[in-house]
């Protein structure tokens, strides 16, 4: 049963537009959530992360926004540029054992269109 | 500096035989992570080391899955009697420590195959 929902396999935006990239999780345990990206054969990267303390967290280009209540989380990036397509993971660290173990949602393709 | 590397990038095998793959993790770095992440999947967790020993081997399908830290650094996950539903991207990821919101950093990972 999948914790960790990305229900959008696939996303494209035109260059210099909003990209936004949507993830549900079912545990309201989670306390900590991470955004991961991935070039084809490459290793997934940290992108950015949410406690769940907050409800935004920006890095330039990048935000992420966590609703709690709806247990949903987004990361926007303005604007997109052609080196933001890649495979974009939402993933959590497991409540129950204090030891960064993460759960990956399966995925957003994202293509930016010239 | 240097990252996660993993060896072979690619392996081929036949199904029923053995495999070993390795992970070399940043040095410093007494966290070690193994995911495994099948065609249209996210990487799923599979086992940790904190140091030498597994802390949380939880994700290990089955028997046929193992994996060793023996010096706290390299480590290695062994797959006998390879079956074709063992196909997949084997990921490493290490950081400083575990349990403090520390990076995980991970490797390019494994292309395993079983034919």
């Amino acid at each position: 049963d999948q914790q960790v929902k990305q229900n959008s396999p696939s996303l494209s935006v035109q260059e210099g537009r909003i990209s936004i990239l949507n993830c549900d999780y079912t545990n309201s345990m989670f306390d900590y959530f991470l955004w991961y990206k991935k070039y084809p054969a490459e290793g997934p990267t940290f992108l950015i992360s949410i406690s769940s303390i907050k409800d935004k967290n920006e890095d330039g280009r990048f935000t992420v926004f966590l609703n709690k209540s709806a247990k949903h989380l987004s990361l926007h990036i303005v604007p997109s540029q052609p080196g933001d397509s890649a495979v974009y993971f939402c993933a959590a660290s497991d409540p129950q054992k204090r030891d960064d173990k993460i759960i990956f949602g399966k995925g957003t393709r994202l293509h930016i269109l010239p | 500096g240097a990252g996660v590397s993993q060896t072979p990038s690619n392996k081929v095998t036949e199904k029923g035989k053995y495999v070993e793959l390795r992970c070399d993790p940043i040095s410093g770095h007494t966290a070690l992570y193994w995911y495994r992440q099948s065609l249209g999947q996210g990487p799923e967790f599979l086992i940790y080391f904190q140091g030498t020993g597994a802390a949380d081997d939880s994700g290990l399908p089955n028997d046929r899955f193992f994996a060793v830290r023996p010096e706290g650094s390299v480590s290695t996950l062994k797959i006998q009697r390879t079956e074709r539903g063992d196909s997949a991207v084997y990921l490493c990821a290490s950081s400083l420590n575990a349990g403090g919101g520390y990076e995980q950093y991970f490797g390019p990972g494994t292309r395993l195959t079983v034919t």
